[in-house]
């Protein structure tokens, strides 16, 4: 089945620097790459996703990144405010009814 | 639009006591719904999917079980609670090539 690791399992920045989270895989028939983000005590939710057949996709401060070759993407998180720390997971899907999510990351933006 | 709804948001039980948590959704048909369990600071763990009424997938053999009496209904059950089974349970739905997961608000069990 696919594996997905995520790195770094914490990542501490301060507010205005760049965050990234990087995500490998291993099953080149992945084909849909969504991230997630968990604030304390709620429920995950989609903030953007990617395609296999893109290279980048942005959303203002976010950004996605996908190599298929290397079978890494990656979150890009530009300006940190506070209100950007959470737990952050990406995901893979693609040819099954079953997600596999990385372990998360959890992020925190010192103000 | 679509709406999930799971209830109750928390809950606190005696060891051997029965579960019964529920989940359903609005605005769609057909969808795949899904329950998960998160221990705290910890990742996801998928413990049952479905695909369509009565059709149930387990992905980790434990005390609980999940039925789907309707299509848009999903309900996660225990007959004996262990204090393994504390934790923040996310009931999800997801339709279409992407699978995106829609989560519940949650349901935060602990089991004493």
């Amino acid at each position: 089945g696919e594996n997905v690791e995520q790195h770094p399992s914490t990542l501490s920045v301060q507010e205005g620097d760049s965050a990234v989270i990087k995500c490998t895989y291993s099953d080149s028939a992945s084909n849909y790459f969504p991230w997630y983000k968990q604030e304390l005590g709620k429920r995950p939710q989609l903030i953007i996703d990617i395609r296999s057949n893109v290279g980048e996709k942005k959303d203002q401060r976010i950004a996605v990144t996908l190599n298929k070759t290397a079978k890494h993407f990656s979150l890009h998180i530009t300006e940190t405010q506070p209100e950007d720390s959470a737990v952050y997971f990406c995901a893979v899907t693609g040819g099954s009814y079953i997600p596999t999510f990385g372990r998360g990351t959890s992020l925190i933006v010192h103000p | 639009s679509q709406t999930i709804h799971q209830w109750p948001a928390t809950l606190v039980q005696p060891v051997g006591s029965p579960l019964s948590l529920e989940c359903t959704v609005e605005g769609t048909s057909n969808p795949n719904l899904y329950w998960y369990r998160q221990a705290a600071g910890r990742g996801l763990q998928l413990l049952f999917y479905s695909v369509g009424i009565g059709q149930i997938s387990s992905e980790v053999p434990q005390n609980l079980s999940a039925s789907r009496p309707q299509d848009r209904q999903f309900i996660l059950s225990s007959k004996k609670l262990l204090l393994s089974d504390s934790g923040f349970y996310l009931c999800a739905w997801a339709q279409g090539a992407k699978n995106i997961q829609y989560f519940g608000a949650g349901t935060r069990l602990s089991v004493l």
